[in-house]
């Protein structure tokens, strides 16, 4: 069975600091890995994604994350966060069981406050 | 273009009624799905289906119900609510496939009482 696990629930920080949500996967096959967003009273939607190839992937809204598969994890970061990014952020993991059925695994969620 | 929309936004219930919650899309997707979202729980899945007529359990599924008879619509429904579904439940769908993106809707808060 697959996991995900953000290591944080909330991450404060100030307008125009750097920022790194957490999260870890665990599971016993190939994994595609998500980052979705969520600003107030919205649905969700795709940040990034990592299929495969390089380990580095960019996003919208200049975010970024790295894939790192000895460690099982799949971080993502912003250089400099703006008050816009105010959200609470998904990582996710994609079912590759045989039966194909394109579900999502979701972690908990971690809320990012930018503070002006 | 729309996406997904689902009905109603917002709904307050009192325990032991029924509803149902639409979810309607137009992106010709074949895979549709149903999740709750509490605090501290992230999204959990209840239903979800691969194709027109075909349904299935995720990892919440008691004290619900889904029906996919037209493949833009994915209905979700309670028979008789309880405190404990109180949610905001969102719906999704896809293409086919592990690495697509899904398309979120803006989500139904459902208070029960």
């Amino acid at each position: 069975a697959q996991s995900v696990t953000q290591l944080d629930s909330q991450v404060p920080v100030f307008e125009e600091a750097p920022v790194e949500l957490r999260c870890n996967y665990s599971s016993s096959v190939s994994v595609y890995l998500f980052w979705y967003v969520q600003y107030p009273n919205q649905g969700l939607q795709l940040l990034l994604k990592y299929l495969s190839g390089s380990t580095l992937v960019k996003g919208i809204n200049g975010f970024e994350a790295e894939f790192n598969k000895s460690q099982t994890s799949f971080h993502l970061r912003k250089p400099s966060v703006h008050i816009s990014d105010t959200a609470e952020y998904f990582c996710a993991v994609s079912d590759l069981g045989s039966s194909n059925t394109g579900k999502l695994i979701f972690g908990q969620g971690t809320t990012l406050q930018v503070k002006p | 273009n729309a996406g997904v929309t689902q009905t109603p936004k917002f709904r307050v219930l009192k325990t032991g009624q029924s509803m149902t919650l639409l979810c309607a899309q137009d992106m010709n997707h074949e895979y549709m799905y149903w999740y709750r979202q509490d605090p501290g729980m992230g999204l959990r899945l209840i239903h979800y289906s691969v194709g027109e007529g075909t349904t299935a359990k995720g990892e919440v599924p008691d004290g619900y119900n889904v029906s996919r008879l037209k493949k833009q619509n994915f209905l979700l429904g309670l028979e008789s609510a309880a405190p404990s579904q109180t949610s905001v439940y969102f719906c999704a769908s896809k293409n086919r496939g592990p690495s697509t993106e899904a398309f979120f809707g803006q989500g139904t808060r459902l208070t029960v009482v």
